[in-house]
């Protein structure tokens, strides 16, 4: 079976400084990851994807991951964050369980708290 | 109204009540879900309905019951709920079809429940 682990629970961090929220997965077979934002008081909304080709997804709002099979992760960094931008962050996982389905797994998110 | 909306937002209901909880997708999918979101756990998946058919019951008590009478509305259904219930309830859709269950999935705002 498939998991994922978000390795921070919150990260703190100041306006305009870079940040990196870590995702890393267990899988034998091949994956389809995503990254989920959800302020408070929603649902969650769609950052961005991997499902083939380049290993660097760029998304909404000035994010981006990267995958790297190898280490079996999907880091989302942004350059320089807003306060606008704290939010809870989930990984999310898709991998084929048989022919033609698929299971999706979400970590267990990281809160980043931007601070003035 | 564009997107998938969830009624009531908030809902408070004694142990004994009984409510009905409503997501309404316009997106034209097929696949729709129930998660259960509660405080420091990763997100729960309850059900799934693809095509109006349940294809998953991820061992939810049976005091949730969900309904699915069309592609585009999702109902779950509570009964003689528990305060340890009390969290936020998510509905998602997706392109149906088996290859289109558990890829991206759009959601909804959420009901917040409190059971007293």
């Amino acid at each position: 079976a498939q998991s994922v682990t978000q390795l921070d629970s919150q990260v703190p961090v100041f306006e305009e400084a870079p940040v990196e929220l870590r995702c890393n997965y267990s899988s034998s077979v091949s994956v389809y990851l995503f990254w989920y934002v959800q302020y408070p008081n929603q649902g969650l909304q769609l950052l961005l994807k991997y499902l083939s080709g380049s290993t660097l997804v760029k998304g909404i709002n000035g994010f981006e991951a990267e995958f790297n099979k190898s280490q079996t992760s999907f880091h989302l960094r942004k350059p320089s964050v807003h306060i606008s931008d704290t939010a809870e962050y989930f990984c999310a996982v898709s991998v084929a369980v048989d022919t033609g389905r698929r299971a999706l797994t979400f970590g267990s998110g990281t809160r980043l708290q931007v601070q003035p | 109204e564009t997107g998938v909306t969830q009624t009531p937002r908030h809902l408070v209901m004694g142990m004994t009540n009984k409510k009905s909880l409503k997501c309404e997708q316009h997106l034209g999918h097929n696949a729709m879900y129930w998660y259960k979101q509660s405080a420091k756990k990763p997100l729960e998946l309850m059900f799934v309905y693809n095509f109006k058919e349940q294809t998953e019951n991820n061992s939810v008590p049976s005091r949730f019951s969900p309904e699915c009478p069309n592609s585009s509305h999702l109902f779950l259904h509570l009964h003689t709920l528990q305060p340890e219930d009390s969290a936020l309830y998510l509905c998602a859709s997706s392109p149906g079809g088996l290859a289109g269950l558990y890829n991206e999935q759009f959601f909804g705002p959420g009901t917040r429940l409190t059971v007293l």
